[in-house]
């Protein structure tokens, strides 16, 4: 159980193209949606947090008129990256956790690599 | 700011030898310790969580030990073996439920 879908694993696009990815919880619902990246061999940086129906809680540093952030049900969360540029190249994973209470873990997709030209 | 710090960057151990990975925190209100297994182009797995009132916890041959006093946790892997052979990421979990991560550990196992 805990299965978290993660589409698409692999983009490749043209600079000033936006990107959507969507992060599904296939068997369980997820209040609460987390969005990393990961630039090669570092660590994961937590770029927001969103819950079901609310506005995402962004990170310091991270532009939310960049990367937007949409939780739209308890079973999917998307993250647009607008007009993106090289330097957005990176993978973005996504994780979900269910319920209300703390001690819940989060389970991640298996990523997507977006390559940006 | 690194709120988890990992140690060692990378490790290489024979087949059967035992894996041991390091992490210290600095914020006494992280409440859970996951360790995360991530294979290249996967996402992180769960493979095994503490919480700071427990000072051990053993799954088949991977072990947290953890030191409240210190602010540090280690995972042993025993029995190393090639398949175990990924980056292992240490974290915390504060507050708001946010996990911080160390900066992962390359482990690979010598057939």
């Amino acid at each position: 159980g805990a299965v978290v879908s993660q589409h698409p694993s692999r983009v490749i696009c043209k600079s000033g193209t936006s990107v959507k990815i969507e992060c599904r919880s296939l068997d369980f619902q997820a209040t609460t949606m987390f969005w990393y990246r990961q630039f090669p061999k570092q660590s994961l940086m937590l770029m927001a947090t969103s819950n079901e129906g609310s506005k995402a809680t962004y990170e310091q540093g991270v532009e939310k008129d960049k990367f937007l952030i949409n939780h739209a049900s308890l079973t999917l969360s998307t993250l647009t990256v607008t007009s993106a540029h090289p330097e957005d190249s990176s993978f973005y994973i996504c994780s979900a956790k269910s319920g209300t209470v703390s001690n819940q873990p989060q389970h991640f997709g298996d990523g997507t690599r977006l390559s940006i030209l | 700011q690194q709120q988890v710090k990992q140690s060692p960057q990378s490790l290489i151990v024979q087949k059967g030898g035992i894996s041991i990975i390091n992490c210290a925190y600095e914020n006494t209100a992280f409440d859970y310790f996951p360790w995360y297994q991530q294979f290249p182009g996967k996402g992180p797995a769960l493979l095994i969580a503490i919480r700071p009132d427990v000072s051990e916890k053993k799954e088949g041959r991977f072990t947290i030990s953890f030191n409240k006093s210190a602010k540090q946790f280690s995972l042993h892997i025993m029995d190393s073996q090639p398949g175990d052979s990924a980056t292992y990421f240490c974290a915390a979990r504060g507050g708001a439920n946010n996990l911080f991560f160390g900066t992962g550990t390359r482990l690979t196992v010598i057939p």
